[in-house]
């Protein structure tokens, strides 16, 4: 089973660039990689998918490298309202299921 | 569209009672998916349900855990007799598509648990 790491917590500052990133050593050919978000007493929610290079939308980007063994979670200009805690999770396709690691708390200050 | 619907948000109960949890997936969606997550941690899935069937649910303590999911729809987690360490969330998912772990999930609020 390929197992996600994280780093536990960031800070950064309104207006910054952030970016998280994400370690799976054992993805397998099929894998996908997807990012969730969640807010204190919310459930996650999605931010955004992707299976090799880079995928960008309202929100993120996510960029994955070649050889993929991990990913960058990229989120421009943030603002207080993205403090929360950011989930990389690995999709796997073979097994039905999605890997949910520990999770990136954010802090973004003023 | 209405979201995935849960209830209670909150229940305080004592070791060995035991406690129902109600989920009201969003209208269409076929997957249905129950998570616990402990304070600090991420979602762990408990079981997975395809319409009304089981695809998953080996990570549920099927001892003291049981949920159905009636005609495909609504579904009910239950734990009897809850222990200290079932303190948690448990969070209600659902997604549109079947067996496709790559559809996004739509999570309700949750509810969270208290054992004394």
């Amino acid at each position: 089973l390929a197992k996600t790491t994280q780093p536990i917590s960031m800070d950064s500052y309104e207006g910054q660039e952030v970016n998280i990133t994400c370690s799976h050593n054992n993805i397998a050919t099929n894998d996908y990689i997807t990012w969730y978000q969640q807010f204190p007493s919310q459930g996650p929610r999605f931010i955004i998918q992707g299976y090799k290079t880079k995928v960008t939308n309202e929100v993120a980007s996510l960029f994955i490298p070649a050889d993929r063994k991990s990913s960058t979670l990229s989120l421009p200009r943030v603002s207080l309202s993205d403090t929360a805690v950011y989930y990389c999770l690995v999709g796997e396709v073979s097994n039905y299921q999605l890997i949910w690691g520990a999770g990136t708390k954010l802090i973004i200050k003023p | 569209e209405a979201g995935v619907a849960q209830s209670p948000r909150y229940k305080i109960i004592e070791k060995r009672q035991s406690v129902a949890f109600w989920c009201n997936p969003i209208s269409g969606h076929a997957t249905l998916y129950w998570y616990q997550q402990i304070l600090g941690q991420g979602p762990k899935l408990l079981i997975q349900f395809q319409n009304n069937g089981v695809v998953d649910d080996s990570q549920l303590p099927k001892d003291r855990f049981s949920a159905e999911r009636l005609k495909g729809v609504d579904s009910t987690l239950k734990i009897q007799p809850a222990k200290l360490e079932d303190s948690a969330v448990y969070l209600c998912a659902s997604s549109s598509r079947g067996l496709d772990i790559l559809d996004e999930q739509f999570f309700g609020p949750g509810t969270r648990l208290t054992v004394l």
